[in-house]
């Protein structure tokens, strides 16, 4: 089964900066697809970017970008411009060509005002 | 977004008791998936379904068991309730080839 891995357990970024968040994953699978989750203290999972193997072109969303490198398997997570808001945690995950879908244990990000 | 709906979404039970988590979606979608959150370990795979009574088993089955009669539900079933099981239980579907959506999560405490 594919691994995921999430070496920061926390990070620090001072407001306007941007901050990169790392994951690296393992899997022999040449299709799947590599998801990035943001969880506030209110609990909730939210969708923030998707990047399937395939694609050529590193994943946008916003502020989001999402620094695809599928030779060393990493898909960091870029967020530009970070605002108060960001301070959650976030979770690097993968979807293997079974649909099998595993999770980091996640990076918990503090922006500093 | 009323997609996924989760019950209970708080719960309490005694050690040794069997528990069933609901999971109810809306949007007729093939694929669902148990997961829980522990500090430390991020989102671990229980279990999850790829159809009507087609389900696999994930990275932390051991102690659960989950049922799908419906496409529409996904249960998760405690047979017998143990400290270790205490946790945030999200279940979440796979809406189309680019997102996995999640309910709000169940808090099961184990006493």
């Amino acid at each position: 089964a594919q691994k995921i891995t999430q070496t920061q357990p926390g990070m620090f970024v001072q407001e306007k900066e941007a901050v990169t968040l790392d994951c690296t994953y393992d899997t022999s699978d040449q299709s799947y697809g590599l998801f990035w989750y943001k969880q506030p203290s209110s609990g909730e999972m939210i969708f923030l970017i998707y990047q399937g193997s395939y694609d050529e072109q590193n994943a946008t969303e916003g502020r989001y970008s999402l620094n695809f490198q599928k030779a060393r398997k990493s898909a960091n997570l870029v967020i530009s411009a970070s605002q108060l808001g960001d301070s959650a945690m976030y979770f690097c995950a993968m979807r293997d060509y079974n649909n099998d879908m595993r999770f980091g244990a996640g990076t918990r990000l503090t922006v500093k005002p | 977004d009323a997609g996924i709906t989760q019950s209970p979404r708080h719960k309490v039970t005694e050690t040794g008791t069997p528990v069933t988590l609901r999971c109810h979606q809306t949007e007729n979608h093939r694929y669902m998936y148990w997961y829980r959150q522990d500090p430390g370990h991020g989102l671990r795979l229980i279990h999850y379904s790829y159809g009507v009574k087609d389900t696999d088993k994930g990275e932390v089955s051991d102690g659960y068991s989950v049922s799908r009669s419906k496409t529409e539900d996904f249960l998760l079933t405690l047979e017998s309730a143990t400290s270790s099981q205490t946790s945030v239980y999200f279940c979440a579907i796979k809406r189309g080839q680019t997102e996995a959506f999640f309910g709000q999560g169940t808090r099961l405490t184990v006493v």
